[in-house]
């Protein structure tokens, strides 16, 4: 079936210092990639997307983009910001799943220190 | 415009005991989804609606009954609660049915003595 792996927590940094978490996936088919992220004590949001491959999700600094060679989904911020902190979660949404819903990674979490 | 909301955001129950949950959308989704957060192991899904009127079984649905009341509203019950069924139950819902975006709300910790 349809996994997601990602890097385990939790990820320290230093304010300003460069991120990448890693999410790689298995999936039948070619199905649409995510990163939510969940600030503590409230529900996922969605951070960026990206539905085929060669595509590159950005928001709010974040990107990731899509390599189906490598079946990889890699998080990266250039330049993090305590308010940042938070858990990041890789998803996959598969079409051999009829959409029902989404596959999450287990989550890894983000310390940015002052 | 409210999104997702969910009661209630804590709970304790005793092993035996039943509850409902209750999720609403404010969106005029069509599909709506329940998951369950457990620590190292991300969300996992227990139920789903994609349409109005429609329930179809997740990947850990043992032990949990739904009802899609309308097209708003997607209850979640727990008949005889049990210590593993203490978790982080969050509630989404997307439209067209599980494609892309899932919303989601903030969440009922429960937890099962």
């Amino acid at each position: 079936g349809d996994s997601v792996t990602q890097m385990e927590g939790p990820v320290t940094l230093s304010e300003e210092a460069f991120l990448t978490i890693n999410c790689t996936y298995t999936a039948t088919g070619y199905p649409s990639l995510f990163w939510y992220v969940q600030y503590p004590g409230e529900g996922l949001q969605l951070l960026l997307k990206a539905t085929k491959a060669d595509d590159k999700g950005s928001n709010k600094g974040f990107e990731a983009t899509y390599r189906k060679e490598t079946t990889s989904f890699h998080l990266e911020k250039g330049s993090v910001q305590v308010s940042d902190s938070a858990v990041y979660f890789c998803a996959l949404s598969s079409p051999d799943m009829g959409r029902r819903a989404l596959t999450f990674g287990s989550g890894t979490r983000l310390q940015v220190q002052p | 415009n409210a999104g997702v909301t969910q009661t209630p955001k804590f709970q304790v129950l005793k092993t035996g005991q039943s509850m409902t949950l209750q999720c609403a959308q404010d969106m005029n989704h069509n599909s709506m989804y329940w998951y369950r957060q457990d620590p190292g192991m991300g969300l996992r899904l227990i139920y789903y609606s994609a349409s109005e009127g429609t329930t179809d079984k997740g990947e850990v649905p043992n032990g949990y009954n739904v009802s899609r009341l309308n097209k708003r509203e997607f209850s979640l019950r727990l008949e005889s609660a049990a210590p593993s069924q203490t978790s982080v139950y969050f509630c989404a819902s997307s439209d067209p049915p599980g494609t892309y975006e899932q919303y989601f709300g903030p969440g009922t910790r429960l937890t099962v003595t």
